[in-house]
């Protein structure tokens, strides 16, 4: 079961928007709404910005915001700041049962 | 307050046996599944596997099923990842996190342990 396709690296200015895509299959993304995204800071234990596509957990910043068309979902930041920089990781529910996650995409801001 | 605090920082050598653990505190620790979380150095998050403490039902990624040993004492809230002979390949940060169902998120993380397997 191969990991879920995201860009390796997404940069962008201060103040702007940025996408982070990722890509499955019918037998993940497309099958389910299960879709999560973490943050992970370096030497820090990821952290869950947005579940079940769309949602945010409480205390999350709704400058975060996720969609899913098909077999790709997105993450998009808005009004993009110093400390959004780090790496984001999607993941999904599988048809056998079990969790897959993307390769991470970094986040740099300029 | 809602805490998973795994065990410390373990080095090895190949071919020795290891356990670490990830005890649950300030939830009801039987009514989460716990799941275990492979990063190697520089490189992805890769899902292991999970454990319903209240039943022990286990679920293994394939990529894992063999590999390693995840349990649980719900005795004292504590789920356990486990090797009988390690590999230099099982170099790696281990995280534990917990979900409400199967399908649900992972929305507390444990801080890591950090396994060094030398040969």
């Amino acid at each position: 079961q191969s990991a879920l396709t995201q860009p390796a690296s997404v940069s962008g200015s201060p103040g702007q928007s940025i996408t982070i895509s990722c890509t499955g299959t019918s037998g993940d993304i497309g099958g389910y709404k299960f879709v999560s995204w973490y943050q992970q800071h370096p030497g820090k234990a990821p952290k869950l910005m947005i579940y079940d596509v769309n949602y945010r957990p409480s205390g999350v910043s709704n400058r975060f915001s996720g969609s899913k068309s098909g077999n790709t979902a997105s993450l998009t930041i808005s009004g993009l700041q110093a400390e959004d920089e780090a790496v984001y990781y999607c993941s999904s529910f599988t048809s056998s049962s079990t969790v897959i996650f993307g390769g991470g995409t970094k986040v740099t801001v300029l | 307050e809602v805490q998973l605090v795994q065990s410390g920082a373990e080095v090895k050598k190949s071919g020795e046996s290891l356990k670490i653990s990830c005890k649950g505190s300030g939830y009801s620790f039987t009514t989460y599944w716990i799941a275990w979380v492979r990063q190697m150095p520089g490189k992805g998050l890769e899902w292991m596997g999970i454990i319903y403490p209240r039943d022990s039902d286990t679920r293994y990624s394939p990529l894992f099923q063999g590999q390693v040993t995840i349990s649980a004492d719900k005795s004292i809230s504590t789920a356990y990842l486990q090797w009988t002979s390690l590999k230099a390949s099982d170099t790696a940060m281990y995280y534990c996190a917990r979900l409400r169902f199967l399908e649900s998120p992972a929305d507390f993380w444990g801080q890591g342990t950090l396994v060094t397997v030398s040969s």
